[in-house]
């Protein structure tokens, strides 16, 4: 059980366009979902915390235009990329939160390599 | 900022034990302990949590100090497949609050090498 699935699992762009990553939770109801960036040979790096029907709320020093964040459903979040230049290129990871599992809750998504060229 | 420090890399061989130290000297009384891995190119993977007790699962055990100031996973036989960054964690904030969901914030994990 608690499953997460992340979509898709790499993903290459030319620069200035936009690119959606979702991420579902198949058997759990996520009601909160949290999002990573992962540069190389470094660790993770909070971006987002988003609970289902309202505002993601962002770390600080992550842009709330350029990353955006819906979480319309208690089984669903995607990050949009937008405008997507060279240095957003990373390793995206989600997490989805529910109710207390064999893992008390916390479920990673196995991410999304983003290239933009 | 995480509130964990842990050792930068360390070696053992396949079968052998290994024990991954972590310290978290500004722990609350509420903070559980949390330890996720992270095999290359794949998100984290949930490998144990604790509280005050000792824990074991079929994947480690948790050993932590009486005093709760620094905690060890062990891994009975390692494998190959253990090869994998480990990160101690704990939650922020340490308790639910109103102002929503607790955090895991990451550290720089300790990168496990295992030879054959």
């Amino acid at each position: 059980g608690a499953v997460v699935s992340q979509h898709p699992s790499r993903v290459i762009c030319k620069s200035g366009t936009s690119v959606k990553i979702e991420c579902r939770s198949l058997d759990f109801q996520a009601t909160t979902m949290f999002w990573y960036r992962q540069f190389p040979k470094q660790s993770l790096m909070l971006m987002a915390t988003s609970n289902e029907g309202s505002k993601a709320t962002y770390e600080q020093g992550v842009e709330k235009d350029k990353f955006l964040i819906n979480h319309a459903s208690l089984t669903l979040s995607t990050l949009t990329v937008t405008s997507a230049h060279p240095e957003d290129s990373s390793f995206y990871i989600c997490s989805a939160k529910g109710d207390r599992r064999a893992n008390y809750g916390y479920t990673f998504g196995s991410g999304t390599r983003l290239t933009v060229v | 900022d995480a509130k964990t420090t842990q050792p930068n890399s360390m070696e053992s061989n396949e079968e052998e034990p290994v024990h991954l130290p972590c310290n978290h000297s500004t722990i609350s009384g509420t903070d559980y302990i949390h330890w996720y891995r992270q095999l290359p190119s794949q998100g984290p993977e949930y490998v144990i949590h604790g509280l005050t007790s000792n824990v074991n699962n079929r994947m480690a055990s948790l050993a932590i100090a009486e005093d709760r100031k620094s905690s060890t996973l062990i891994l009975h036989r390692a494998t190959l497949r253990d090869a994998a960054v480990y990160y101690c964690i704990l939650r922020d904030p340490p308790a639910i609050t109103i102002q929503g969901a607790q955090k895991l914030v990451f550290g720089q994990g300790t990168r496990l090498t295992i030879n054959p």
